[in-house]
């Protein structure tokens, strides 16, 4: 049973609007998500994370909201640029658990010009 | 340079053969991961090292072994490839020190078992 859910395998958006990317989760005992970039024929590279104790976090044009009672983080890019044309890797773990990163099977972001 | 390198970075290889793929490090990490991607699938852990002494088994481990030769070396062998471990294959590391212990990964393996 996947405990990471990226729902939308695709999403385009125009550049310079707002791209939402949503993952849902199902163990509760997550407590620390993670966003993962990767482009074709290269290794996801992280993006941003969110603990459990925060409902925001920001990094530049990128944020991260968490919403613990719905299990649902979602990854927002503003402005979008065609850059960001990727796919993005939602993540989830238990800090002091068994370590295992928790992955979703990602959703690819097409911004066009 | 690359923080986190693999090798070699493509391989087809036939039924039966044995293989190794190699993971390097200059991150100074303690913890070593290796990871293999599906299509349509999320990655999914083979083994886990939080030190060279330390090895553990992922949800996929069967088929699969590893070794740990030095803090900085991670290799993930294939004692019988067979056709269904054709993937991508992942290596990560991360640091025990950190609060976060964020995974970082290398730029993949891509293996074709014919």
């Amino acid at each position: 049973d996947q405990q990471v859910k990226q729902n939308s395998p695709s999403l385009s958006v125009q550049e310079g609007r707002i791209s939402i990317l949503n993952c849902d989760y199902t163990n509760s005992m997550f407590d620390y998500f993670l966003w993962y970039k990767k482009y074709p024929a290269e290794g996801p590279t992280f993006l941003i994370s969110i603990s459990s104790i925060k409902d925001k976090n920001e990094d530049g044009r990128f944020t991260v909201f968490l919403n613990k009672s719905a299990k649902h983080l979602s990854l927002h890019i503003v402005p979008s640029q065609p850059g960001d044309s990727a796919v993005y890797l939602c993540a989830a773990k238990y800090l002091g658990g068994s370590e295992k990163l928790v992955f979703g099977k990602g959703t690819k972001l097409t911004v066009n010009p | 340079d690359a923080d986190v390198t693999q090798t070699p970075r493509n391989r087809i290889t036939k039924t039966g053969k044995r293989i190794m793929l190699e993971c390097s490090q200059t991150k100074g990490h303690d913890r070593m991961y290796w990871y293999r991607q599906d299509p349509g699938l999320g990655l999914r852990l083979i083994y886990y090292s939080f030190d060279v002494k330390d090895i553990n088994k992922g949800e996929i481990s069967d088929g699969y072994s590893v070794s740990r030769q030095a803090q900085a070396k991670f290799s993930l062998s294939l004692e019988s490839a067979i056709p269904n471990q054709t993937a991508l294959y992942f290596c990560a590391t991360s640091d025990s020190d950190s609060n976060t212990d964020t995974q970082y990964f290398g730029p993949g393996t891509r293996l074709t078992v014919l």
